[in-house]
This record gives C-alpha cells, sequence and structure tokens, in this order.
C-alpha cells in the first residue's frame, strides 16, 4: 500500500482480555515505532524496532505489552489482560532507515476496554 | 521526563493572524526537529521539519525558527487560515526514536 496501515481502526473489548494490533509499514522502511495516544495527550513512545536490531523496548508501560515484528515488515501489538487505563488511539509509524527522516504515521487503532 | 516541552497547549487565532507554538529541549543530542500536524480521528503528518545548522526554514506559510544556543524552536504560522485548524505536535530526534510535546490546539476562528 502506499502508506501505513493500522487494524483494526476501532477496537472494543472487555476488560481483562488479550488484544491484537496490527501495522503494516510502508514497503522498504527499516523502522517502524508504536506510539499511544491518550484523549488530549502527546504521543507516548512504547517501542521501537530499526532493522533486525533488538527492539528498543523502553517506553512499554508494563509487562502486559508486548510486541513483535515478523520479517522486518509486519508488527504485531499485543495487550494482554486489558484495563481501562489502557483506553487510548494507539499509533504506528515508519521511516526509511533511523537516520533522522520523516516516520510515517498509520490512522491508529482507538482501543476501548469496558 | 517529558524531553520535549511544548507552549501553549491551546491557541485561538484570528483568520489572517500569526499563530506562534513553541518548544523546548534539554538533550543537546538531538538533531532534527519535525513539526506534526494532526486532524481529527487522522495520524500526525509532517508539516516541516529543520536541522540544527540552519536558524530558519521557510514553507509556504510555515516558518520553523531554531535558536540552538537557548535550545528552543517555534513554529510560525503566517495568515492562519480556518483549514490550519488542528492539532500541532512537536518533535525532536538522535536519529534512534522521537520524542514528541504535548501538542497544541490550534482554532483559527473565520
Amino acid at each position: 500500500g502506499a502508506g501505513v496501515s493500522q487494524s483494526p481502526s476501532n477496537k472494543v473489548t472487555e476488560k481483562g482480555k488479550d488484544v491484537e494490533l496490527r501495522c503494516d509499514p510502508i514497503s522498504g522502511h527499516t523502522a517502524l515505532y508504536w506510539y499511544r495516544q491518550s484523549l488530549g495527550q502527546g504521543l507516548e513512545f512504547l517501542i521501537y524496532f530499526q532493522g533486525n536490531s533488538a527492539p528498543d523496548k523502553s517506553g512499554l508501560p508494563s509487562d502486559r505489552f508486548s510486541a513483535e515484528r515478523t520479517g522486518g515488515s509486519v508488527s504485531t501489538l499485543t495487550i494482554q489482560r486489558t484495563q481501562q487505563e489502557d483506553s487510548a488511539v494507539y499509533l504506528c509509524a515508519s521511516s526509511l532507515n533511523a537516520v533522522n527522516t520523516e516516520a510515517f504515521f498509520g490512522q491508529g487503532t482507538r482501543l476501548t476496554v469496558v | 521526563q517529558q524531553q520535549v516541552k511544548q507552549s501553549p497547549q491551546s491557541l485561538i487565532v484570528q483568520k489572517g493572524g500569526i499563530s506562534i507554538i513553541n518548544c523546548a529541549y534539554e538533550n543537546t543530542a538531538f538533531d532534527y526537529f519535525p513539526w506534526y500536524q494532526q486532524f481529527p480521528g487522522k495520524g500526525p503528518a509532517l508539516l516541516i521539519a529543520i536541522r540544527p545548522d540552519v536558524s530558519e526554514k521557510k514553507e509556504g506559510r510555515f516558518t520553523i525558527s531554531f535558536n540552538k544556543s537557548a535550545k528552543q524552536f517555534s513554529l510560525h504560522i503566517m495568515d492562519s487560515q480556518p483549514g490550519d485548524s488542528a492539532t500541532y505536535f512537536c518533535a525532536a530526534s538522535t536519529g534512534n526514536q522521537f520524542y514528541f510535546g504535548t501538542g497544541t490546539s490550534l482554532t483559527v476562528i473565520p
């Protein structure tokens, strides 16, 4: 596709359930980022993948959060045992490489935990 | 700890006026400073970016002013239009990850 694609666009889940959010980056982009945006808040860094290097997981808020990137392309963010405070928009971005190039964002997945 | 501090949180400007959003940082390793524009329901999109070897960059009605010694940079929107109403985020990068400000909600009144 032409841009970063995220699915689903909206997800409503019950507290305690696990959810998986998917990101398809732009083809050829080696860097992939996950951010969380709570209502009226800025972008909170979650995790960063660059090529085959070990991911930077320093932003993950708890061990309920994990992410993987298969084959250097598609990424999945998993939230286990969801809590109401996990409700937010989860944004994925990709860039051509790690060195100060434009990050292109997807439209995000709006997660609501009820 | 907020790596990039952004102000104001919200801004209301008359059509045709100048919108100014300010950001400050501490980490002198930052070497790329983009501004992103976000409309409701959309992901942020790059508006304009600057590197610290220049003090100003202009693209159309949008200008970034960069003060390396003060570790501050700002976005100026000239001749602001209602279509500019959006949330604006400044960011800074070391080439490893992007650190974003908390955002400024801009409303341009017709």
